[in-house]
């Protein structure tokens, strides 16, 4: 089972910040936190992925809370091919199973 | 270049039946794996292989086997189709760091099975 919890679904205007948050409250020492998004049925997408520290990349940005149980992922200009299913995965150091939950669906509006 | 290709993309097929569904990666990664997203879009991992050997093997039907000829490779061959086969199949492939470590997986298009 899936060890996080979304929200089902956000809107987020276009050119505007997409914040989607994430809960993972029982996460453990050695596991991260992983975001892959998935564009209308296209394969999943990694976007970013960290362990305590904030993130950013080309992509994204990834805030995580100082006690790790939850973690914001940030789109900082929303697009309309932002549009997507947003899965956010805690995944242990030592292996290679990533559990997909609900995610979040984000639609991005002009 | 795609990175991770599959085909087919699209498979129509009855029940009975037994198919294959081909996955070939061009990232020189060693370990590579098969998702299932069902109707409802529940995406699960059913298999993983690194260097040709067998990883992770979900509770899945034996009538599902994987087959990898080589690191590039990893096959999905289906015998008995049933009717709640049909879903997407994703193929994806990673690279392991050591020390238990794997990086970041990629994911094939996909192949949308039927079965009628």
């Amino acid at each position: 089972d899936a060890k996080t919890t979304q929200p089902p679904s956000m809107d987020c205007a276009e050119g505007r910040a997409a914040n989607l948050p994430c809960n993972h409250s029982t996460i453990s020492g050695n596991e991260y936190v992983y975001w892959y998004r998935q564009i209308h049925s296209q394969g999943p997408q990694y976007i970013i992925h960290g362990l305590k520290n904030n993130e950013t990349n080309e992509m994204a940005s990834l805030i995580i809370t100082e006690d790790r149980k939850s973690s914001t992922l940030i789109l900082p200009h929303a697009t309309l091919r932002d549009t997507a299913v947003y899965y956010c995965i805690v995944r242990a150091y030592n292996t290679d199973k990533l559990i997909f939950g609900t995610g979040t669906r984000l639609q991005v509006f002009p | 270049d795609t990175a991770v290709s599959q085909t087919p993309k699209y498979l129509v097929t009855q029940m009975g039946n037994d198919k294959s569904i081909k996955c070939e990666q061009n990232l020189g990664h060693d370990t590579m794996y098969w998702y299932k997203q069902d109707s409802k879009k529940f995406l699960k991992i059913m298999f993983s292989y690194n260097n040709k050997e067998l990883i992770i093997n979900e509770t899945v039907p034996n009538r599902f086997s994987p087959k990898s000829p080589d690191k590039a490779h990893l096959n999905l061959h289906i015998n008995s189709l049933e009717l709640g086969d049909s879903a997407v199949y994703f193929c994806a492939s990673s690279h392991y760091t050591g020390g238990g470590d794997q990086e970041t997986q990629y994911f094939g298009p996909g192949t949308r099975l039927l079965v009628l």
